[in-house]
């Protein structure tokens, strides 16, 4: 079974600032998928980026990129310039590339409070 | 389009009791997943539909069950409520094709006392 790791239970950034947010994951598939989502207290997952494991060239949305090591079995999360509107729960998910559906295994989420 | 809609916001329910939660799918999506996620922890697979079956399931006992309706909503029903059904229940929705997205509903918050 796949497992992820969140290992910083909350994060501090000061506005405009960079911040990254660490996740690893145990597999043994070396086709898959791992997002990050955002939870902010509307209480809705949304989906922030996606990286799909075949691809070696890192992921980015606007200020979100990550850095995808798959060696390391590593997916962290970089916000740039951050906002006051990124304070939220952020979690990291796994999802097999074998099948289809929609099973993501999520870690326990990192709680980012922004700073003014 | 029309996002991922829960029903109903929140819930309180007594335990031993039954409920059911409602979810309408984004609009083209055919699967639909339901997770549990307990109060700061992250959410947990509980089971997903396509085609109106259960396509998958994680490890929640048989009183966790659902169904799959021809417009692609769903429910999710929990029999015989326990104190620690207490969780916010999250409906999401993707087309079957691997590896998209998924979208979700704001959740439904369920407290059984």
């Amino acid at each position: 079974a796949q497992t992820v790791t969140q290992s910083q239970p909350e994060m501090s950034v000061q506005e405009a600032e960079t911040v990254t947010l660490s996740c690893t994951y145990d597999t043994s598939e070396s086709d898959y998928y791992l997002f990050w989502y955002k939870q902010p207290p509307s209480r809705q997952m949304i989906l922030v980026i996606r990286q799909e494991a075949y691809k070696q060239q890192n992921a980015t949305e606007n200020r979100f990129s990550v850095n995808f090591q798959k060696a390391a079995k590593s997916f962290s999360l970089k916000i740039s310039d951050s906002q006051l509107g990124d304070a939220a729960m952020y979690f990291c998910a796994y999802r097999s590339g074998w099948g289809a559906g929609n099973m993501l295994t999520f870690g326990g989420g990192t709680r980012l409070m922004v700073k003014p | 389009e029309t996002g991922v809609t829960q029903s109903p916001t929140h819930l309180i329910k007594t335990r031993g009791q039954q409920v059911t939660l409602r979810c309408s799918s984004q609009s083209g999506h055919n699967t639909v997943s339901w997770y549990q996620q307990a109060l700061g922890q992250g959410p947990q697979f509980i089971f997903q539909y396509y085609r109106e079956e259960e396509n998958g399931r994680g490890n929640f006992p048989p009183r966790f069950s659902g169904l799959q309706f021809p417009n692609y909503s769903s429910e999710l029903n929990v029999n015989a409520l326990e104190l620690d059904d207490s969780a916010l229940y999250l409906c999401a929705s993707s087309p079957w094709t691997g590896g998209s997205p998924l979208h979700f509903g704001n959740g439904t918050r369920l407290t059984v006392t």
